[in-house]
């Protein structure tokens, strides 16, 4: 049973590049979430994907944008990067109306550093 | 307010100790809770969920206050494999934050030989 996968693991940008984020969901699962966890924080929620169309967003500014693609996988952008944007990035999956919907599986994330 | 609010300790045992962590949530319309497991530089894992008055499951028992609105944990017989950040996470079920998980900070545990 395959698990939820993130790629890359880790990047390194400079500041105003953008960067791209890839997630696939653990297999049979339809939505996805996104989160940055900077160092030393909980995660915090970034927005969800479920039918490719972002159903929730947390307070993340525009320059934050997502994708669903029919296969449930999804890519997190970012534009125009901060050095505040250094974080771990969490891709989690789960499957919308099942019991246990709320209950989410994180992938490993990706590293990014912004320099 | 932060929506979630941990204990971020650090808390350092002895193996074979009990070790509680707490938690508050702001959110009265909550409706699910849990706790979840992060190892250094991995991803959280869950640890287990939190139902009405709570659950056991072997060593580890959750129990929720929602009159407080409050949340614990407690490891019995602590483990050096018990070493980890323990995140307590809710999310409110009901409208707009369908599926949305808040976390807390995160309390760090280490458990010594």
């Amino acid at each position: 049973d395959a698990g939820v996968t993130q790629s890359p693991t880790h990047l390194i940008k400079t500041r105003g590049q953008q960067v791209t984020l890839r997630c696939s969901p653990k297999s049979g699962h339809d939505t996805v979430s996104w989160y940055q966890q900077a160092l030393g924080q909980g995660p915090q929620f970034i927005f969800q994907y479920y039918e490719e169309e972002e159903r929730q967003r947390g307070n993340f500014p525009d320059r934050f944008s997502g994708h669903q693609f029919p296969n449930y996988s999804s890519e997190l952008n970012v534009n125009a990067l901060l050095l505040g944007d250094s974080a771990l990035y969490l891709c989690a999956s789960s499957l919308r109306g099942h019991v246990s919907y709320n209950e989410q599986f994180f992938g490993p994330g990706t590293r990014l550093t912004v320099l | 307010r932060k929506e979630v609010e941990q204990d971020p300790g650090p808390f350092n045992v002895p193996e074979g100790a009990t070790v509680a962590f707490n938690c508050t949530y702001s959110n009265s319309a909550s409706q699910s809770f849990f706790w979840y497991r992060q190892d250094c530089r991995k991803e959280p894992k869950l640890l287990m969920s939190v139902y009405s008055s709570g659950n056991e499951d072997g060593r580890f028992t959750a129990q929720l206050n929602r009159a407080s609105q409050y949340i614990s944990l407690l490891i019995r017989d602590s483990k050096l494999s018990d070493s980890a950040t323990y995140l307590c996470v809710v999310n409110a079920d009901r409208g707009s934050t369908l599926g949305r998980l808040y976390f807390g900070r995160g309390t760090q545990l280490t458990v010594w030989p």
